[in-house]
């Protein structure tokens, strides 16, 4: 596709749910990337993959996030149980090589009630 | 202490003015990317360098290796400059460190008309 495309842009889930956010990359990008951005903070570190590899995911806060790349394109971000604390934006990312340039999603906005 | 710290937190400006965001960085890394993100989540990648200087449009960065510091600059500032300005860096750890960055807390910068 032309850019890193993330959905559901918005959710909304009741404490406790699980919910599943996909990150579709750009097409021939090895290397993709998890952020969480809490409201007016800057983006941190979740999760990396290079192909269908998570070479690393010691940003993951809990065992309830959950991510893969089963097929070394498309991810998906899960999380169970989902708490308040939970709430943020989860951007993904996406670069030819690992020290490339990144692309960016939209976000998706994850509110936990 | 944060890894990152960008400086200011908040900028304003007038139309037309010469703009400066400064980031420190207290880590070794191997690049350091300068992104621009929009109220809505968007974020685009101005620039990536690891050392000197470069120049896009109205934009310049730069980067002192030595004193872990690198400025964003915005010549003839207009009011669709108005957004958040994140400095981020990756590390030299290498291995699977090398997929991960570090971010500063971002510069909201207003430019009125």
């Amino acid at each position: 596709g032309a850019g890193v495309s993330q959905s559901p842009r918005y959710k909304v889930a009741k404490r406790g749910q699980d919910v599943a956010l996909r990150c579709d990359p750009i097409s021939g990008h090895v290397s993709l990337f998890w952020y969480q951005q809490a409201l007016g903070q800057g983006p941190e570190f979740l999760t990396y993959f290079q192909n269908e590899a998570q070479l690393d995911k010691s940003g993951l806060p809990s065992d309830r996030f959950f991510a893969e790349r089963p097929e070394g394109s498309v991810s998906t971000l899960k999380i169970q149980r989902t708490q308040q604390e939970d709430s943020a934006v989860y951007l993904c990312a996406s670069s030819y090589r690992v020290t490339g340039e990144l692309f960016f999603g939209e976000g998706s906005r994850l509110t936990v009630l | 202490k944060n890894e990152v710290e960008q400086s200011p937190q908040n900028l304003t400006a007038q139309e037309g003015e010469f703009i400066t965001i400064n980031c420190s960085y207290s880590v070794g890394i191997s690049a350091l990317h300068w992104l621009q993100q929009h109220p809505g989540g968007g974020i685009v990648s101005l620039f990536m360098l690891s050392s000197g200087k470069k120049k896009h449009g109205r934009l310049i960065a730069t980067i002192n290796i030595q004193e872990k510091h690198s400025s964003l600059h915005i010549t003839a500032s207009h009011p669709r400059d108005s957004a958040v300005y994140i400095c981020a860096v990756r590390g030299r750890g290498g291995g699977t460190s090398y997929g991960k960055l570090t971010f500063g807390q971002g510069t909201i910068l207003t430019v009125h008309p």
